[in-house]
């Protein structure tokens, strides 16, 4: 069955430094990949999506993710980070049975 | 086009009494999928529907919870003789279906926030 296992459920970086989110995975099959962003008190928001295409995808407010089969990851980064990318973000996978599957979820905590 | 909407966005009910939970998915999309989330432990799925069937209801709790979307009107998420365990964030996600999730993946509401004194 897939899986997606988050490293790490707070990370904190200063405003400006890059931010680094992890995520592995765990499909018998190539996956569907997706990063959501949740700010407080709101739905989720798609970020960004692996679906084969191409391993590094490029998402919204600046963010990006690689996949990299040899190592079974999809980490999402920022190169700079801003106080508004303060929220909790969740990797996920899509199973066979058409079901998405969510990591526990990191929070991202950004220092001024 | 709104998005998936969902209410009420708060509730609050003591402890016996039953919560129902609306979602009315996004225009034209007719698979609804609903999700607990508890603090620390992300969300975790509870049931999918399309219209007047459940595919698939593995992460429904046995008893007191179940799930309907009817042919017309939104999908409802209800909880009988609610207890404080049952406390927590309920989202609803809709899609076009499976061709079309796992390309554009779900679009997510605001959720119900319940809380059970």
């Amino acid at each position: 069955a897939q899986s997606v296992t988050q490293l790490g459920s707070h990370v904190s970086v200063s405003e400006g430094a890059l931010v680094l989110l992890r995520c592995n995975y765990s499909s018998s099959v190539p996956p569907y990949l997706f990063w959501y962003v949740q700010y407080p008190n709101q739905g989720l928001q798609l970020l960004l999506k692996y679906t084969s295409a191409a391993t590094l995808v490029k998402g919204i407010n600046g963010f990006e993710a690689e996949f990299k089969k040899s190592e079974t990851s999809f980490h999402l980064t920022k190169p700079s980070a801003h106080m508004s990318d303060a929220a909790e973000y969740f990797c996920a996978v899509r199973n066979r049975d058409d079901k998405i599957i969510f990591g526990k979820g990191t929070r991202l905590h950004i220092l001024p | 086009n709104a998005g998936v909407m969902q209410n009420p966005r708060h509730l609050v009910r003591r402890r016996g009494q039953e919560a129902r939970l609306r979602c009315s998915p996004m225009k034209g999309h007719s698979h609804v999928y609903w999700y607990r989330q508890l603090p620390e432990e992300g969300l975790k799925f509870m049931v999918y529907l399309q219209k007047e069937n459940i595919i698939d209801e593995s992460g429904m709790p046995k008893e007191r919870f179940s799930a309907e979307f009817p042919k017309e009107g939104p999908s409802i998420l209800r909880i009988q003789q609610v207890v404080r365990g049952d406390s927590a964030a309920y989202f609803c996600a809709s899609s076009l279906g499976p061709r079309d999730s796992h390309i554009r993946g779900y679009t997510f509401g605001s959720g119900t926030r319940l809380t059970v004194v």
